[in-house]
């Protein structure tokens, strides 16, 4: 069956190390997205993908940088991990023209 | 952007008793928003969406309810049952034709046996 997942789904890290977490699907939607989710804030979007070689930032961009290498993948780096970055990433993926998202399982990153 | 505000942000209901969630949003051209419910330690699931050229959308026990004159659009669960507890997000799409969602802070409704 076709699916989204996402690697790690958990990880700790320290200050300062570059963090990169996988998300993959295999529906061929053309739209990507990630969003972290921190309580009181619900989901803020960090980057989006409407296709191969495009990238967007979203509302919480800094500090983070994505990649479209292909339709299946947007892999999500963390530059130089932050506390401030410890949160819950979800991943997301869309149809063009249907707005409709489906989500990975998430994945929880806590920076030391 | 769009701005999408979501109330209230805590909500417990006896079992059997309807549970109403209400958002507004800032974008007058946003044209779809969806609810998405997420049990703990899950991930958002769709559980029901409403265009802009529709003011009410029913699917057994939820519908969702749409003004766009006001901006706002509702959540309505009735005959909650215990697994009906978890946080629910409403959603706007924003400008037309973009693809993204802004998500409103999401609502943690109990539903007490």
């Amino acid at each position: 069956d076709a699916e989204i997942t996402q690697s790690p789904r958990h990880k700790i890290t320290e200050t300062g190390r570059q963090v990169t977490l996988a998300c993959h699907q295999t529906w061929n939607h053309n739209n990507m997205f990630w969003y972290r989710q921190d309580l009181g804030h619900g989901l803020r979007l960090i980057h989006y993908s409407y296709g191969v070689h495009d990238t967007n930032k979203g509302e919480v961009s800094d500090g983070y940088s994505v990649s479209r290498s292909n339709t299946e993948d947007l892999p999500l780096t963390l530059e130089s991990a932050a506390s401030s970055q410890t949160s819950v990433y979800f991943c997301a993926s869309s149809d063009p023209g249907q707005e409709t998202q489906y989500f990975g399982p998430g994945t929880r990153l806590l920076v030391l | 952007g769009e701005n999408v505000e979501q109330h209230p942000s805590t909500l417990s209901v006896q079992e059997g008793d309807s549970a109403v969630i209400k958002c507004t949003y800032s974008d007058s051209a946003s044209n779809y928003f969806p609810w998405y419910k997420q049990e703990l330690g899950k991930r958002p699931q769709l559980i029901i969406d409403i265009r802009s050229n529709v003011g009410e959308k029913k699917d057994q026990r939820i519908a969702v309810t749409l003004n766009k004159t006001a901006k706002h659009f509702s959540l309505h669960i009735t005959e909650t049952q215990p697994e009906d507890s978890a946080v629910y997000f409403c959603a706007a799409s924003g400008q037309t034709g973009a693809n993204n969602l802004f998500f409103g802070t999401g609502t943690r409704l109990t539903v007490i046996p």
